[in-house]
């Protein structure tokens, strides 16, 4: 069973940079995964898809300041010049044989 | 502008139903999976069901006999009924566009409320 591991909690300061990872559990490590952004009170907002090669796409809007990477099984999310609205829940999510799969969501506070 | 319209949330008995659509404009809808993810408050994300672009459909264990997914490409919307609704399926439900073969999701609706309670 496929399932997508992130730390509960980050915390980086203002202007500063920080990287999110989410670990796809062993024998998953060719799935693309999206990662997913949600503010206080806000609904989810889609950042980016990253795909196997390690290539990434982002969505619509999204500043250049995010961007995504991948090594193995692990993918990751990176936001530099950190801003206070950035502050948030990030969550990746991907697709196994007809089942969808969050991962638990990493709460970042921008110090 | 790609756009996903909830609407059908509620408050319910538990044991009863409810129906939620979701209208899309702004993409060519039946080339697009459509997803629905809940959040309980205070809780992270969880899947709910899909239906694909050629009316292919999957839930997990938890809504599945429960929940019924269908999509209507003529009028480009999603519903999701809901029958035996129990106090845990309270949520905020999301309809999101998922991109095809890959399952990940590049929309999202703003979401309904629908609270199971007496």
């Amino acid at each position: 069973q496929l399932v997508l591991a992130q730390s509960p909690s980050a915390s980086a300061s203002l202007g500063a940079s920080v990287k999110l990872t989410c670990t796809l559990s062993r024998g998953h490590g060719s799935h693309a995964i999206a990662w997913h952004q949600q503010q206080p009170e806000k609904g989810p907002r889609f950042l980016m898809r990253l795909n196997s090669d390690g290539s990434h796409i982002k969505g619509d809007g999204i500043p250049d300041r995010f961007s995504g990477s991948s090594s193995g099984a692990e993918h990751y999310l990176t936001i530099s010049s950190l801003q206070s609205e950035d502050e948030a829940d990030y969550y990746c999510q991907t697709w196994d044989t007809g089942i969808g799969v969050f991962g638990g969501g990493t709460k970042l506070a921008v110090l | 502008e790609v756009q996903l319209v909830e609407s059908g949330g509620g408050l319910v008995q538990p044991g009863g139903s409810l129906r939620l659509s979701c209208a899309a404009s702004g993409f060519t809808f039946n080339r697009y999976d459509i997803h629905w993810v809940r959040q309980p408050a205070g809780k992270g994300l969880e899947w709910v069901s899909t239906i694909g672009t050629a009316s292919d459909t999957y839930y997990p264990g938890s809504v599945k006999g429960r929940f019924t997914i269908s999509r209507e490409n003529a009028k480009n919307s999603a519903y999701l009924q809901m029958n035996s609704l129990r106090a845990e399926d309270t949520a905020v439900y999301y309809c999101a566009r998922g991109l095809p073969f890959l399952g990940v999701v590049d929309y999202w609706g703003q979401g309904t409320l629908a609270t199971v309670s007496s």
